[in-house]
């Protein structure tokens, strides 16, 4: 099946500093790519949505300047989180579809990253 | 707004008994409903589907029926195991101006003991 690999697994950083998380494809081209959080005990909440060589649509209350979204290539997302507090501290799981294939519905999920803003 | 309401977890069960995990939804047009489930460590993985009222969507062992006039979609299995044991989360797509978006519920964690 479609895997979708995300790294790091993990990242504790300081305040202040900028992150960035890569999402990966393996298997297939991806021309769509989701970007979510999930908080402990809640749901996951999209945060934007990319396109393979366009600007990220970013749900509203997402702020755009601090969750930046790089979809450069069919297989590879990038979400920086800039300038890190510890309010951004979460779980960061990313998704992958490829709209030309026949299954329209189904996103394929990576496993996720945890950021720990100390 | 689009939500999905489900049964607040964790849910314990022995091996081999009945499995129920209730999920309403809200929803503008005529929404996809999902179970999605996330093994410990892995990403979250399709488990079934429904496209229309009436639908079932089944898969390993799994049951799901999209019931529009209750707004429901419940997971069912008659004979769970412990590799049952993982995350279950129900959504649901609705197409909105061509930018399809999925509306997670909280999650239920399950867990089986022999």
């Amino acid at each position: 099946g479609a895997v979708v690999s995300q790294h790091p697994s993990w990242v504790i950083c300081k305040s202040g500093t900028s992150v960035k998380i890569e999402c990966r494809s393996l298997d297939f081209q991806a021309t769509t790519m989701f970007w979510y959080r999930q908080f402990p005990k809640q749901s996951l909440m999209l945060m934007a949505t990319s396109n393979e060589g366009s600007k990220a649509t970013y749900e509203q209350g997402v702020e755009k300047d601090k969750f930046l979204i790089n979809h450069a290539s069919l297989t590879l997302s990038t979400l920086t989180v800039t300038s890190a507090h510890p309010e951004d501290s979460s779980f960061y799981i990313c998704s992958a579809r490829d709209f030309r294939l026949a299954e329209y519905y189904e996103q394929y999920f990576g496993p996720g990253t945890r950021l720990t803003v100390t | 707004g689009n939500s999905v309401t489900q049964m607040e977890g964790p849910v314990t069960l022995s091996e081999e008994a009945f499995l129920t995990i209730n999920c309403t939804y809200t929803a503008t047009g005529y929404p996809s409903l999902f179970w999605y489930v996330q093994y410990p460590g892995e990403g979250l993985q399709l488990l079934l589907k429904a496209t229309k009222a009436d639908d079932k969507g089944s898969n390993k062992g799994f049951e799901a029926t999209y019931r529009k006039e209750t707004t429901s979609f419940h997971l069912e299995k008659g004979s769970v195991q412990v590799s049952d044991s993982a995350v279950y989360f129900c959504a649901l797509s609705d197409i909105n101006f061509g930018n399809e978006k999925l509306t997670f519920g909280t999650g239920t964690r399950l867990t089986i003991i022999p």
